[in-house]
């Protein structure tokens, strides 16, 4: 089945600066990859996503990135802000079919 | 109704004890999917649903986790005989499947409590 990996697992950066976070998977069949924030005590939110025939998602401050041939896809925040302090999940899926999560990354944007 | 609705939201329940816990997807929505999540943790995949049936429970930690989907919509995942291990969020998530929107929508959680 599918595996995902997910790093770094903490990440601090100052207000102001980027912050970019890397996905792996292992089954060729995903071609679906979503990013979900997940705030403390609140449920995870679709933030962004991208499919396999597309190489680069943009949307404002927030940018996804796969290479299929590698089987990685990163997430790239710019410009951040306190309220991007959260956990981020990335996930791989075959047609939406069953979503495998990777273990989440605990961003702190420091003032 | 227009998300993902679980109950109950909140649960304590003695060890040794069974507890249900009830997923309503959002309406349409072919695939449905059960996590867990312990405190300060990942999503740790448990069952997935493709209408009534359950092609991946390759999750469930145990035989004393099972799940159900009936009528292609509310799911319910009992869990028998708890453990204080047990204690987490579990969250439930619904999506279409093979449609141009594959996003999965997350409910709010049950936060179970074994004591």
């Amino acid at each position: 089945g599918e595996n995902v990996e997910q790093h770094p697992s903490t990440l601090s950066v100052q207000e102001g600066d980027s912050a970019v976070i890397k996905c792996t998977y292992s089954d060729s069949a995903s071609n679906y990859f979503p990013w979900y924030k997940q705030e403390l005590g609140k449920r995870p939110q679709l933030i962004i996503d991208i499919r396999s025939n597309v190489g680069e998602k943009k949307d404002q401050r927030i940018a996804v990135t796969l290479n299929k041939t590698a089987k990685h896809f990163s997430l790239h925040i710019t410009e951040t802000q306190p309220e991007d302090s959260a956990v981020y999940f990335c996930a791989a899926s075959p047609y939406g079919q069953n979503f495998v999560f990777g273990p989440g990354t605990r961003l702190s944007v420091l003032p | 109704g227009a998300g993902v609705s679980q109950s109950p939201s909140n649960k304590v329940t003695e060890k040794g004890k069974d507890v249900e816990l009830r997923c309503d997807p959002i309406s349409g929505h072919t695939a449905l999917y059960w996590y867990r999540q312990s405190l300060g943790q990942g999503l740790e995949f448990l069952i997935y649903f493709q209408g009534n049936s359950a092609p991946d429970k390759s999750g469930l930690p145990s035989d004393r986790f099972s799940a159900e989907r009936t009528g292609g919509s509310v799911s319910t995942l009992t869990i028998q005989r708890t453990q204080q291990e047990d204690s987490a969020v579990y969250l439930c998530a619904s999506s279409l499947v093979g449609g141009a929107n594959t996003e999965a929508f997350f409910g709010q959680g049950t936060r179970l409590t074994v004591v």
